[in-house]
C-alpha cells in the first residue's frame, strides 16, 4: 500500500482564490483527519470522518473551510475564499478505528496564499 | 480542557549527549499518550506509545500522572535522532475521540 495520498503537494494562490485539497486514505481504514500544521500552533485538528460521516468539525476555522468524503476512498478540504492567513501545511491522516491513537499520515499539502 | 504542552521549540544537543523531550498535558480522566516523529522530508509517524512500555529506537517515556508528564528520554543522541517530535493526547470523548497535539519540538543533534 503506498500509504495515505494526499494531492497537491504544494498550491500557490492569489488571495481569494479557491483551493481544494484531496486525500486518498488507507484501504480499509474508516476515520480520516484533516489537520493543519503551523509554526504557531503545532498540529491542530479540523475535521474528522468516520465512515465517511462527518465526526467532529469543531476545529474548522470558519465557514470559508468545508470538507467532504463522498466514499471510503476520498475526501476533499476546500477554502473558499482563501486568505494570507491560511497559508500552512495541511495533512489528511487515516486509522482503523480512531480509539487506539495510530494515525497515518499523509505527506502534506503545502499552502500559500499570496 | 484538555491540552498536551511542550514549552521547548528547540532542543540542540550534541552526539553522544543526554536528550529529554518534555511534555505535559491536562486530562481529566486516565490518560493514553502517544509520542509521533518527524524526520525530514518524511511523514509523521507514530514512535511509541505509553501503554505499550517499549523502547523504540532507544527512546522510551513514562507516564507520570503526579507531575502529568510524558516526557520523551534517550540516553545518548544520535545524529539520526535529528527531527520534530509530537506528544499527542488521545481524547475520548464518546463518539468524537480524537488525538490532540503539542506544538512540537526540533531535536537538533549536533556532531
Amino acid at each position: 500500500d503506498a500509504g495515505v495520498i494526499q494531492s497537491p503537494r504544494h498550491e500557490v494562490t492569489e488571495m481569494g482564490q479557491e483551493v481544494t485539497l484531496r486525500c486518498k486514505p488507507i484501504s480499509g481504514h474508516n476515520s480520516l483527519f484533516w489537520y493543519r500544521q503551523t509554526m504557531m500552533r503545532g498540529l491542530e485538528l479540523l475535521i474528522y470522518f468516520n465512515n465517511n460521516v462527518p465526526i467532529d468539525d469543531s476545529g474548522m476555522p470558519e465557514d470559508r473551510f468545508s470538507a467532504k468524503m463522498p466514499n471510503a476512498s476520498f475526501s476533499t478540504l476546500k477554502i473558499q475564499p482563501s486568505e494570507p492567513r491560511d497559508s500552512a501545511v495541511y495533512f489528511c491522516a487515516s486509522s482503523f478505528g480512531a480509539r487506539f491513537g495510530e494515525l497515518f499520515f499523509g505527506e502534506g499539502s503545502r499552502l500559500t496564499v499570496l | 480542557a484538555q491540552r498536551v504542552t511542550q514549552p521547548e521549540k528547540l532542543l540542540s544537543v550534541f552526539k553522544g549527549a543526554p536528550v529529554e523531550l518534555k511534555c505535559n498535558y491536562s486530562y481529566s480522566g486516565s490518560p493514553e499518550l502517544f509520542w509521533y516523529v518527524q524526520y525530514s522530508r518524511q511523514r509523521l509517524q507514530l514512535l511509541l506509545r505509553h501503554i505499550s512500555r517499549e523502547s523504540i529506537k532507544g527512546f522510551t517515556a513514562d507516564l507520570n500522572k503526579g507531575e502529568t508528564s510524558f516526557h520523551l528520554k534517550k540516553p545518548f543522541a544520535q545524529e539520526e535522532d535529528s527531527a520534530m517530535y509530537y506528544c499527542a493526547l488521545l481524547n475520548y470523548g464518546g463518539a468524537t475521540n480524537k488525538l490532540i497535539f503539542g506544538t512540537g519540538t526540533l531535536l537538533a543533534v549536533q556532531p
